[in-house]
This record gives structure tokens, C-alpha cells and sequence, in this order.
């Protein structure tokens, strides 16, 4: 399978607990986007990394969040003392460089459930 | 603000009906416009892309449509089969930025 993967697809935790999640992209991708998605809402944008460089990040990315890509290739999302409105669907997607097309293939996502 | 707007919020059809969702964006400058079906539980799979200069695109039973000068696109899904069953979401680039604006999703549910 050459597609986006996510690891884990479920996690089930307690508030407060911290959890990581893992993304490996399509290999010749260079760029990575980080999402949330909440029930019946569209994608929000959370982080996004050309090669290993984090060059944006939207204000829904709190202190608690961190994100790391650090040889360009798979990417990991924190959170730390998780809350129960972190509870979402987060989709990682994968894209080629050039800015005409940029389309985006999205992994199966990890769903988070904080308790 | 960059803004994408999908109606209607839902569709119920019957099997083998025809449908179209719309979408209304004020992205600017725009630089592509794309559908995305996503299923239940599972990450958005992308259906039709379309730059400024395309108009229409088609992918089996999947039409978009797309007026640059409105700001508008449709997607029109010919002879519905159940597997359609779908949240559909239109995605917009530009504003000289990579990151897309997403907009909510027509939840879609084809009825045998």
C-alpha cells in the first residue's frame, strides 16, 4: 500500500494523559498537513511541514499540540494533558511541491477519544 | 476571510436518483477547487480537481462544475448507487497560501 497510514486508527484515553499519534505519508511527498476534524465540520487546518520544517501553524494548535517531521519523511502529533474537546477525527494528508495543483491525499485518520 | 460555503448541509435521495451539491467560495485569488468524498470513519478521498481555466470535470458519474466569475461550483452525481452515501467536501486553494479552506460537507444518503 503506497497511500497515506496513520498509527494508531483508535485511541481511547483519560483526560490529562498525553498521547502520540504517527503519520507516514505517499515517499515522495515533501509536504505534510496535520488536521482535525470534529463531527459534521470539514477539516480544520492544524499544522502543516515542508520536508522537516514546520512552516505553519494555525492558532487551533495550542501549547499542548506539538508536531515533528524530523528527517522529512514520517510526522508525529502530540498532544499533551489531553481535554475532552480534543476529542476528534485527526487526518494527516501528503502532497507533492508545486503550488498549482497541491493536491492533498489524506490518510485514514486517528480517532480520539478523551474520557 | 478566506470562506468556503456548501449547501445543502444534507440530501436524502432515492437509489438511482440524480443530485447536485453546491458550493460557494470567496477565496481569492483562487487557485484550484476540488471535491472530496469521505465516508464514515475514513480520511477524504479527492473526486475532481479544477484549476481557473476549467469549467466542468468529470469522473465516472461525478460532474463538477466551476464559475470563476461567480465564485460558484456544483457537483452533480448522476444515477445515485448506495456506495454514494458520503459526506462530500469542497476544498479551495489560493489566497497565496498552500493551505486549503475546507468547507463543511454535504452529508449524503442515497435510500434503496
Amino acid at each position: 500500500d503506497t497511500g497515506v497510514s496513520q498509527d494508531p486508527r483508535h485511541k481511547i484515553t483519560k483526560r490529562g494523559q498525553n498521547v502520540t499519534f504517527r503519520c507516514d505519508p505517499i515517499s515522495e511527498h515533501n509536504r505534510l498537513y496535520w488536521y482535525r476534524q470534529t463531527l459534521g465540520q470539514g477539516p480544520e487546518f492544524l499544522t502543516y511541514f515542508q520536508n522537516e520544517a514546520q512552516l505553519e501553524k494555525s492558532r487551533l494548535l495550542s501549547d499542548r499540540f506539538s508536531a515533528e517531521r524530523p528527517k522529512g519523511s514520517f510526522s508525529t502529533l502530540e498532544i499533551q494533558r489531553t481535554e475532552q474537546g480534543d476529542s476528534a477525527m485527526y487526518l494527516c494528508a501528503s502532497s507533492l511541491g508545486g503550488a498549482r495543483y497541491n493536491e492533498q491525499f489524506f490518510g485514514p485518520g486517528t480517532r480520539l477519544t478523551v474520557l | 476571510k478566506n470562506q468556503v460555503e456548501q449547501s445543502p448541509q444534507s440530501l436524502i435521495i432515492l437509489e438511482g436518483k440524480n443530485c447536485t451539491l453546491q458550493c460557494n467560495y470567496t477565496v481569492s485569488p483562487f487557485s484550484n477547487l476540488r471535491w472530496y468524498k469521505q465516508d464514515t470513519g475514513r480520511g477524504p478521498v479527492s473526486l475532481t480537481i479544477m484549476t481557473f481555466s476549467e469549467n466542468t470535470k468529470s469522473n465516472g458519474r461525478y460532474t463538477a462544475t466551476l464559475d470563476a466569475d461567480t465564485k460558484q461550483s456544483s457537483l452533480h452525481i448522476t444515477a445515485s448507487q448506495l456506495s454514494d452515501s458520503a459526506s462530500y467536501i469542497c476544498v479551495v486553494t489560493g489566497g497565496g497560501s498552500y493551505i486549503p479552506t475546507f468547507g463543511r460537507g454535504t452529508s449524503l444518503i442515497v435510500h434503496p
